[in-house]
């Protein structure tokens, strides 16, 4: 079974604050994804990495930053957390397809409140 | 941008009808398509996958593509109160690293 593990379920944290969210998977993945999850907008890739030290923006990556240093983690930075990231954020990891995507594989999500 | 459409919801069955659930996209590349299903609070979990036109059956789930239409659906049949969910469209083009997934539709099993 492929394994998905996020670093906390729920995170509270102070505007301004630098905020680390960590993603590890298990099954020797080439690809790591980082989503934010909002109502009404479903889900938004912010950035994603197709090997280690690589990393290419998503949709939204505006504020924040990543790091992927090992192949089985995936790491997003909040440099400085505001109000408007309070959100549900979800990490993924795929392999890589032959010809196109394959599967991606959720993590639990990080609820994180921004107050 | 490539654009994934789900039809709105929410969808509400009576238990043991089926749920038809569509989505349609804008790039005539795609190559693999899947539906997710995500429970309320919950990450997404893959339920089908499938990447040649026609039918895809697995339980009590069939999936249906049509590339010359640029459309692929879903039917969950004898609907349980536990397919209760939002269920996702995902596409993803040849050569590309990336899905690019639907808003979703929420099922709401009436018992």
């Amino acid at each position: 079974d492929v394994k998905v593990t996020q670093s906390s379920r729920y995170l509270v944290k102070r505007t301004g604050e630098k905020v680390f969210l960590e993603c590890v998977q298990d099954m020797d993945h080439e690809n790591m994804f980082w989503y934010r999850q909002d109502p009404g907008l479903g889900l938004r890739l912010i950035y994603f990495s197709y090997d280690v030290k690589m990393k290419e923006k998503g949709d939204i990556p505006e504020g924040y930053s990543v790091s992927r240093e090992k192949k089985e983690r995936f790491s997003l930075i909040l440099e400085s957390a505001s109000t408007n990231q309070t959100s549900m954020y979800l990490c993924a990891s795929s392999p890589r397809g032959l010809a196109g995507p394959e599967t991606q594989y959720f993590g639990p999500g990080t609820r994180l409140l921004v107050l | 941008q490539k654009e994934v459409e789900q039809n709105s919801g929410p969808l509400s069955v009576p238990e043991g009808a089926i749920a038809s659930l569509n989505c349609t996209y804008s790039d005539r590349g795609s190559q693999s398509f899947f539906w997710y299903r995500q429970y309320s609070g919950k990450s997404p979990e893959l339920i089908m996958s499938i990447y040649s036109n026609g039918d895809k059956e697995d339980g009590r789930f069939t999936a249906q593509l049509n590339k010359a239409s640029q459309y692929v659906s879903l039917l969950i049949r004898d609907s349980q109160p536990s397919d209760s969910a939002t269920y996702l469209c995902a596409v993803g083009g040849e050569g590309d690293y990336k899905l690019s997934f639907g808003a979703g539709t929420t099922v709401t099993v009436r018992a």
